[in-house]
């Protein structure tokens, strides 16, 4: 089947325009996961939802990031009034349930390049 | 607050080595620790997935080993292949309410060379 799916694969975004990030979760998977990954780093948390609730999202760095996944599918990472400090590929990733036992597979990543 | 820390931070190889890639984390209540790969502009692949109460896991010819109580694990890889050339994670997932967050290393980026 399908794996994690992540549009647009790649965005360039002027300082101060709102982007919108879109993830795909392997279907019937119930926990989705945001990270940024800073070049030369390893991924940073951001969120975590189970279904359509927004369990934690303690890793996300202002708010000006807000995530979304309104049917328990699809997720939106949203960026408002960009910087040049969010520029970093982020990923989504799905387990098929909540907790820790169950893998995490990621999707392909959006890289963000802010100007 | 956990901190993975991973070494080498670069390896250079010869085609047919066996060889390790090492993990360290300071906080050794982990729930499960997992191995990535990661190629350039792409995203993560899971290799292995070693639960808290487990020692090691094989898939292939990679064996990944877990020493919870002195908070290391280590990847072997046995024969490497120019394929394997990639940037391999490890990450551990905390215990308690937060056990589905993962804490990653910085990585290795390992090179077979033919």
């Amino acid at each position: 089947g399908a794996g994690v799916s992540q549009s647009p694969r790649y965005k360039v975004a002027k300082r101060g325009q709102d982007v919108a990030l879109r993830c795909d979760p392997i279907s019937g998977h119930v926990s989705l996961f945001w990270y940024q990954q800073a070049l030369g780093q390893g991924p940073e948390f951001l969120t975590y939802f189970q279904n359509e609730a927004q369990l934690d999202k303690s890793g996300l760095p202002s708010d000006r990031f807000f995530a979304e996944r309104p049917e328990g599918s699809v997720s939106t990472l949203k960026i408002q009034r960009t910087q040049q400090e969010d520029s970093a590929v982020y990923l989504c990733a799905s387990s098929l349930q909540q907790g820790a036992i169950n893998e995490q597979f990621f999707g392909p990543g959006t890289r963000l390049t802010v100007l | 607050k956990q901190e993975v820390t991973q070494i080498p931070a670069a390896l250079s190889v010869p085609e047919g080595e066996n060889l390790v890639l090492n993990c360290s984390f300071t906080d050794s209540a982990i729930y499960n620790l997992q191995w990535f790969r990661q190629d350039p502009g792409k995203g993560l692949t899971s290799l292995l997935l070693i639960q808290s109460s487990q020692r090691e896991q094989t898939s292939g010819r990679l064996n990944a080993s877990l020493d919870k109580s002195s908070g290391r694990s280590t990847l072997y890889i046995a024969a490497s292949q120019p394929g394997d050339s990639a940037t391999y994670l490890c990450a551990v997932s905390g215990s308690g309410g937060s056990n589905y967050k993962l804490t990653f290393g910085k990585g290795t980026l390992l090179t077979v060379n033919p």
